[in-house]
């Protein structure tokens, strides 16, 4: 069965960078799209960008533009979201997730992580 | 960018009655050319993840209860959970993928009255 799991939960100070992990098994990972949506305590769901993983393209909200960097390793099945220049504002529950097939709504999600920016 | 608002915020349903969540979009979503409205439903249970409901604002995905319906066309929409059980409990949110960037609708929390 499909399975995204991601990196464990991360503590960073206002201005740090954070890197989040998303290991995909059970299908072909470079056959689907990645996504990242993001979730503050309390509020609803905020899309971030996508990835292909079988050619690295990607697409990111104009919200996170200069900050968010979407990557791969093939070899691995493993996805990539790094978010720069944290604020107190990034405080959220990232999630990775998998497009069912050709058209982006998500029947596969990773469990989230947690990042916390707090000085 | 479109807008996805839902309402109401919050409801509270006795078991076995009619849950009904409205979403309505800043702009159609209904792609002329395949006549088919970019809508997506999703159920999250506390510190879960969302699951998949309904997508094409009316295929109920493989494996939810058929007590779970959505309707609807153009800009608004409706979530309908037509006889609601306790492990309904969780906030459900919709989803437009007619165009980037992809926007949800703030979510709606059911309880149980």
């Amino acid at each position: 069965q499909v399975q995204l799991v991601q990196s464990g939960a991360e503590v960073r100070k206002p201005g740090a960078s954070v890197k989040v992990s998303c290991k995909a098994s059970g299908y072909t990972f470079t056959n689907f799209d990645i996504n990242w949506v993001r979730q503050a305590a309390g509020q609803g769901l905020e899309w971030m960008g996508w990835m292909s993983p079988k050619s690295g393209n990607t697409g990111y909200a104009q919200k996170f533009l200069g900050r968010v960097t979407m990557t791969r390793n093939t070899s691995t099945s493993t996805a990539y979201m790094e978010l720069s220049s944290l604020k107190s504002d990034d405080t959220a529950v990232y999630y990775c997730t998998r497009p069912a097939g050709s058209y982006p709504w998500f029947d596969s999600w990773g469990q989230g992580t947690l990042v916390t920016v707090s000085s | 960018d479109i807008v996805m608002t839902q309402s109401p915020d919050s409801l509270a349903v006795s078991l076995g009655e009619r849950a009904t969540i409205y979403c309505k979009s800043s702009q159609s979503i209904l792609y002329s050319s395949n006549n088919k409205n970019y809508l997506a439903w999703y159920q999250q249970k506390s510190g879960q993840p969302p699951k998949l409901l309904i997508y094409w604002a009316s295929t109920r995905e493989s494996g939810v209860p058929d007590r779970f319906s959505g309707s609807g066309s153009g800009t608004d929409f409706i979530l309908t959970i037509s006889s609601l059980q306790a492990e309904d409990v969780a906030i459900y949110s919709c989803q437009q993928y007619y165009s980037s960037p992809l926007t949800f609708g703030g979510g709606t929390k059911v309880e149980i009255k």
